[in-house]
Formats: C-alpha cells, sequence, structure tokens
C-alpha cells in the first residue's frame, strides 16, 4: 500500500452509466491530483486540489466531475463517459502549495482501470 | 507550461547490461525533478529526486540520475541490471507545484 487508496480497482460502465471513483488518503497531504494513464501518452494531469479548493483543471471534458470534500479525500464522478475514456485513472497526493515543509514528491495511488463499453 | 521529453520509449537489454535512459524538459524556473517506476501491475513508485544540492542523486535499487542544468536533462542510470529491473520508467518535473510527465521509457531486461 502506498498511503493513497483508490476504489475500485477495475470499473466496467457502459456509457450511459453513473459512476464515481474514491481517492483516500492519510497521509497529511493537502493537495490532491487526477491522473490520466493512457497507452502510449504521458500521464495526463486532470484536476488538481490544494486545501479541498480546486486550483486545476487542465481542459478536461465536463463529464468528468470531481469533488474534495475534505483533505483526505477525492472523489471523480463520470457520467455519459465514451470508449475513449477508457484507462488507468490515477490519484496523487503531496505537500499544498504554501506548505513549508519540503516537498518530497507526490504518492500514487495504485489506480483504477476503467472500461467503458 | 513545462514539458518532459523521453526517447526510447522501448528498451531491451540482457541483465548486467548497464542502462541509461535519457530525459529532458523545457522549464525556465526553478525544477524538482523526479523519477518513477511503474513495476507490471503495480504502482507508481518513486525511484530517487533532486531538489539541490550535489547533481548526481542516488536512488533505490542501484538507480542513479544525474541533474545537468545546462543541458536541461535529468538522466537515470544503472550499471547493471537485473531481470527485476523490467518495468515502465517515468521523468517527472515539477514547476511551478506542477508536476509533469514524460510518455515513459518501457525497459524489458531478459534473463
Amino acid at each position: 500500500e502506498t498511503g493513497v487508496t483508490q476504489t475500485p480497482r477495475h470499473l466496467v460502465m457502459g456509457m450511459t452509466n453513473k459512476k464515481s471513483l474514491k481517492c483516500e488518503q492519510h497521509l497529511g497531504h493537502n493537495a490532491m491530483y487526477w491522473y490520466k494513464q493512457s497507452a502510449k501518452k504521458p500521464l495526463e494531469l486532470m484536476f488538481v486540489y490544494n486545501f479541498k479548493e480546486q486550483t486545476e483543471n487542465n481542459s478536461v471534458p465536463s463529464r468528468f466531475s470531481p469533488e474534495c470534500p475534505n483533505s483526505s479525500h477525492l472523489f471523480l464522478h463520470l457520467h455519459t463517459l465514451q470508449p475513449e475514456d477508457s484507462a488507468l485513472y490515477l490519484c496523487a497526493s503531496s505537500l499544498g502549495r504554501g506548505d513549508r515543509r519540503t516537498n518530497y514528491g507526490y504518492t500514487f495511488g495504485s489506480g483504477t482501470r476503467l472500461t467503458v463499453v | 507550461a513545462q514539458s518532459v521529453s523521453q526517447h526510447n520509449h522501448h528498451v531491451i537489454l540482457s541483465e548486467a547490461a548497464s542502462l541509461e535512459l535519457g530525459c529532458n524538459y523545457s522549464y525556465g524556473g526553478t525544477v524538482n525533478l523526479f523519477w518513477y517506476v511503474q513495476y507490471p501491475g503495480q504502482h507508481l513508485q518513486l525511484l530517487l529526486k533532486y531538489f539541490s544540492g550535489d547533481p548526481l542523486v542516488k536512488g533505490i535499487k542501484g538507480f542513479e540520475a544525474e541533474f545537468i542544468k545546462s543541458k536541461f536533462s535529468f538522466n537515470l542510470r544503472k550499471p547493471s541490471v537485473q531481470w527485476s529491473d523490467t518495468a515502465e520508467y517515468f521523468c517527472a518535473v515539477n514547476g511551478n507545484n506542477r508536476l509533469a510527465f514524460g510518455k515513459g521509457n518501457q525497459v524489458v531486461v531478459i534473463p
């Protein structure tokens, strides 16, 4: 375990379904991120939350909707996805912007393997 | 925004061979540099990092990387690989509090 827990590990959903991905960390981090990992592409940053506030939306389609109720939890709500959205979705956490402690990089979860059919 | 380039996406080599993976980035400001590794079916793990000081950084499992500021490079090396080093390796650059990744290098070590 990395300290960042993602559920479910695998998800198969139809294009008309609504589902949510969950990410949880208890590392004392205040920044949380969603990344998309597709084959043969760099890891794509989707959303950034810093102290529960969304600070970055990297031109992500509205069918992906993030939610960060507190610094330890992050959700990604999915609806009316397309087959090309099939990918590994990774959650990460780090010390937040403005935190004076030294940033030792990001801690990643194991990811949710999403297949849209 | 910063960008990261990794070349030779697929690398195949024999055990005991030396490995070097190139990483170049573009960002004009101060950066923190990382190499992550993803073993088959596992999560991304931090291999090593550079923040400041000695540009030659030692990481886990015998890996090292050298930051050459003038070349905007942070190449990863291991003198003698093992079969267990088969994995995907990602270079990442954190500039302006935003972590950007390269496309990764798929490394296969043949016993």
